[in-house]
Parts: structure tokens; C-alpha cells; sequence
């Protein structure tokens, strides 16, 4: 199984620019979630989707952040404007919900940078 | 509101010693209990869960945890420190352990291995 995939894994941009993370699950994962890394805050849960439904965007910091998942295989996480304070890693993670407690399999992340 | 608390951002330790890395967890429901690994630039790899039943849960790489109630703990530990354990370890409580909602994690330990 090749795990949960995500590109790019570095991104560079700057201030203002719109920018589009890109995040592939495990077949027959059902529920996908976008957490987000600082130095500051730690890892937060963005939003979680299941069955390709959002279930809860509350972690969303702003309006400038958005996800879809038009399918069980592909998510983004789009930032539009960016802003330099939007730097961190972003991780993308999925499970497999059965009625089971259930693991969380994470992608290596993307590393934002915006200047 | 369910949350983690881990107690100390940098542990060290000399090759070879225990490690006990400590998580207290608050939850209004029986929480589910996990601690995963991040290595330098990687994704979060799972290292051992509670759910329910034995309270002494074993995990991946020698490493071991006890869900004790009474404490609202779920302390990490390993008996013997290898130089390859040096990496950042995050506890993460969830209150549906079914995949209906994300991760709350604390905000991480360092873990240091001195030779």
C-alpha cells in the first residue's frame, strides 16, 4: 500500500498568492482529515471529512482556508490569500471507519512557506 | 471539551535507561488513547492505542503505556533507550475512537537519547 500521499511536499510563495495542497488517501479509507503544525499552537484538526462530506470545518482558522474532497481518492486544502502567519506543515491523514476504534494513518506533510 | 497536556517538551536520556514520557488527558466521555511518533521532516507513525479493556496497552518498538483512570493519565514508557528512539512523541485523545471525529494531541515531547 503506498500510504496517504500528498504534494507538493514543499511549498514556496508569496504573500497574497492562492495555494493548493493536494492530498491522496488510502483506497478504502473513508474519512480524511487536514491537521496543521506550528511551533506555536502544536498539531490542530483543520477539518475532517466522511464519505467525502465535511463533518466539521471548525479548526478552520479563516475564511481563506478551504477543502473539498470531490471523490474518496483526492482532497485539497486551498489557501486564498495567503499570508506569511499560514506557514507551517500541513498534514493529511485517513482512516478506515468501521464501528472500531480507528488509526489514523498520516501523509509525510507539506512544509508551507509564505514570504 | 477534550484536551492533553504532556508534562515537559524536552526529556533526555542516556542510552540504555527508562524512558517515561508522561500525558494527563481530560475528557467528559471514556476517552480513546493513542501516542504516535514523528521522526526529523515525517509524517506521525501510531505507536500504541487504548480503547478499551487491558489497561497496559503494548505498542510497536518496545514501547508500552497504562491507562490509568483514577490519574487521567496515559504515560509512555520503554525500558531500555535506544539512540534510534530519539524523536518527537505526541499523545492524542479522541472521545469517539470511531472515526466520526479527529485527533486533540498535546503538544509534544522531544525525546533526547545521550550515549
Amino acid at each position: 500500500d503506498a500510504g496517504v500521499i500528498q504534494s507538493p511536499r514543499h511549498e514556496v510563495t508569496e504573500m497574497g498568492q492562492e495555494v493548493t495542497l493536494r492530498c491522496k488517501p488510502i483506497s478504502g479509507h473513508n474519512s480524511l482529515f487536514w491537521y496543521r503544525q506550528t511551533m506555536m499552537r502544536g498539531l490542530e484538526l483543520l477539518i475532517y471529512f466522511n464519505n467525502n462530506v465535511p463533518i466539521d470545518d471548525s479548526g478552520m482558522p479563516e475564511d481563506r482556508f478551504s477543502a473539498k474532497m470531490p471523490n474518496a481518492s483526492f482532497s485539497t486544502l486551498k489557501i486564498q490569500p495567503s499570508e506569511p502567519r499560514d506557514s507551517a506543515v500541513y498534514f493529511c491523514a485517513s482512516s478506515f471507519e468501521t464501528g472500531r476504534p480507528y488509526e489514523q494513518y498520516f501523509g509525510p506533510g507539506t512544509r508551507l512557506t509564505v514570504t | 471539551a477534550q484536551s492533553v497536556t504532556q508534562l515537559g517538551s524536552h526529556v533526555s536520556v542516556s542510552e540504555g535507561a527508562l524512558v517515561l514520557l508522561r500525558c494527563n488527558y481530560s475528557s467528559s466521555v471514556p476517552p480513546y488513547l493513542f501516542w504516535y511518533v514523528q521522526y526529523p521532516n515525517q509524517g506521525l507513525q501510531l505507536l500504541l492505542k487504548y480503547t478499551t479493556g487491558a489497561t497496559l496497552v503494548k505498542g510497536i518498538n518496545g514501547f508500552e503505556a497504562e491507562f490509568k483512570k483514577s490519574e487521567t493519565s496515559f504515560h509512555l514508557t520503554k525500558p531500555s533507550a535506544h539512540m534510534s528512539d530519539a524523536a518527537e512523541y505526541f499523545c492524542a485523545v479522541s472521545e469517539s475512537g470511531g472515526g466520526a471525529d479527529g485527533l486533540t494531541f498535546g503538544k509534544g515531547t522531544h525525546l533526547i537519547i545521550q550515549p
